[in-house]
């Protein structure tokens, strides 16, 4: 079945960087638009940034923009996302997850990973 | 960019109930739109796609309908499972969530 595990979280002071991984399993990686979202503890689901299934485009929220880089190795079924000069703003769950293939809505979700950033 | 506005925030209701939930687009999305069901400390699970398509195993009693900038989110004799927190999101232009509705027991 379809697996999304995040990973990389942790706690970070402000202005360091993070890189989060997300491997995916049970499905063609490489067929597929990987998705990052975020939420911070207690609040809504922010959409944070998309890559095509062959990494030929990225988008990203503009809260974001600049500062976080979405990418993927299709030979290793992982989607990444570099995350850099962080501030207390990107304290949050970050979830990976992936579209249905036909729509770009988010079909399968993985279960999550926190990043806080603190002093 | 699109924004997306829920209604309620929150609601509260009974086993039993049917309940309504309001998403309006700032622009089109024609049909754009789905709606998820998140509990706490889980991921989100997505409900209805394209506005009123239910997805493989989720229960009849959850059902959308709208197009263009106005969608709901019906839920039939809530069960005592349903109550959690539910988004809608466009992904007509890239991806954008609504702030979210708690249904809660009354």
């Amino acid at each position: 079945q379809v697996q999304l595990v995040e990973s990389g979280g942790g706690v970070v002071q402000p202005g360091r960087s993070l890189r989060l991984s997300c491997a995916a399993s049970g499905f063609g990686f490489s067929s597929y638009d990987m998705y990052w979202v975020r939420q911070a503890p207690g609040k809504g689901l922010e959409w944070v940034a998309g890559i095509w299934y062959d990494g030929s485009n990225k988008y990203y929220a503009d809260s974001v923009k600049g500062r976080f880089t979405i990418s993927r190795d299709n030979s290793k079924n992982t989607v990444f996302l570099q995350m850099n000069s962080l501030g207390a703003e990107d304290t949050a769950f970050y979830y990976c997850a992936r579209n249905s293939g036909s729509e770009n809505f988010y079909s399968y979700w993985g279960q999550g990973t926190l990043v806080t950033v603190s002093s | 960019d699109i924004q997306m506005t829920q209604s309620p925030s929150t609601l509260s209701a009974s086993v039993g109930d049917t309940v309504t939930i309001t998403c309006r687009a700032s622009q089109s999305i024609s049909s754009w739109l789905a709606w998820y069901q998140q509990k706490p400390g889980k991921a989100p699970k997505v409900l209805i796609h394209k506005a009123s398509s239910l997805e493989s195993g989720v229960p009849s009693r959850f059902s959308g309908s709208g197009s263009g900038t106005e969608f709901t989110l019906t839920i039939s004799s809530l069960q005592p499972d349903d109550f959690a927190t539910y988004y809608c999101q466009q992904y007509n232009s890239l991806w954008t969530f609504g702030q979210g509705t708690k249904v809660e027991i009354k």
